[in-house]
């Protein structure tokens, strides 16, 4: 079953302007993470939460975390073209089989 | 370090035929895991292996699917005999710290069986 769930699935803005991506999961968790992924390339890691934490920034990027909402947002501001990429969550569950598990993206499109 | 390597990047075979994807993981890191991409599915993990020892490999589809990792700096994924539902990109992934730690990805062979 899908654990972490994107949304929107496509999200197009024009440069400059601000991007936000949200998460929801289902079962309690450790930690969430964000990563992206440019077209033909592999995931790349940008950042984790863990489940204590409400808010961690890392340069242009601002992750939020709810726990009591299961619910996550990926906030990048000042938007770039090379911005456009997909954008994934990955949960880990407390219970059950320690996996992460990867939502199915939101695909951004920033246009210049 | 140049990443997590995999090879072929590209691979077009025909149904039936075995297929060997490779994967190079990151120098000291002792999880690596390989996953499936597709449009519909999304990404999944296929096997993951902890000091060489595969862990869990709930998530190979069929039998026609085996890993193997015969050393800390190498692993395959095989698929013989190869069917058209296999065509998808294999990324293969590294760790440091676990299986939930944050995981660094190659570039992906992406397969097409026709």
């Amino acid at each position: 079953s899908q654990q972490g769930e994107e949304d929107p699935q496509a999200l197009s803005i024009q440069e400059g302007e601000n991007a936000t991506m949200n998460c929801s999961y289902k079962t309690s968790i450790n930690n969430l993470q964000w990563y992206r992924q440019n077209s033909g390339r592999g995931l790349v890691h940008l950042i984790l939460i863990r489940s204590n934490e409400r808010e961690k920034h890392s340069g242009r990027l601002r992750v939020t975390l709810d726990t009591s909402k299961k619910s996550s947002s990926l906030l990048i501001t000042a938007s770039r073209a090379a911005d456009t990429a997909s954008y994934f969550c990955a949960t880990d569950e407390i219970q059950g089989a320690q996996k992460l598990v990867f939502g199915q993206g939101t695909r951004l499109t920033i246009n210049p | 370090d140049a990443g997590v390597i995999q090879s072929p990047r590209h691979e077009v075979t025909e149904m039936g035929q075995e297929v060997t994807l490779r994967c190079k993981p990151i120098s000291g890191h002792d999880y690596l895991f390989w996953y499936r991409q597709t449009m519909m599915r999304g990404l999944e993990l296929l096997i993951y292996f902890n000091n060489n020892v595969p862990i869990d490999d709930s998530g190979m589809p069929e039998d026609r699917f085996s890993a193997k990792m015969p050393n800390a700096s190498f692993s395959t994924l095989k698929i013989q005999p190869s069917e058209p539902r296999d065509s998808a990109v294999y990324f293969c992934a590294s760790s440091l710290f676990g299986l939930v730690d944050t995981q660094y990805f190659g570039p992906g062979t992406r397969l097409t069986v026709l």
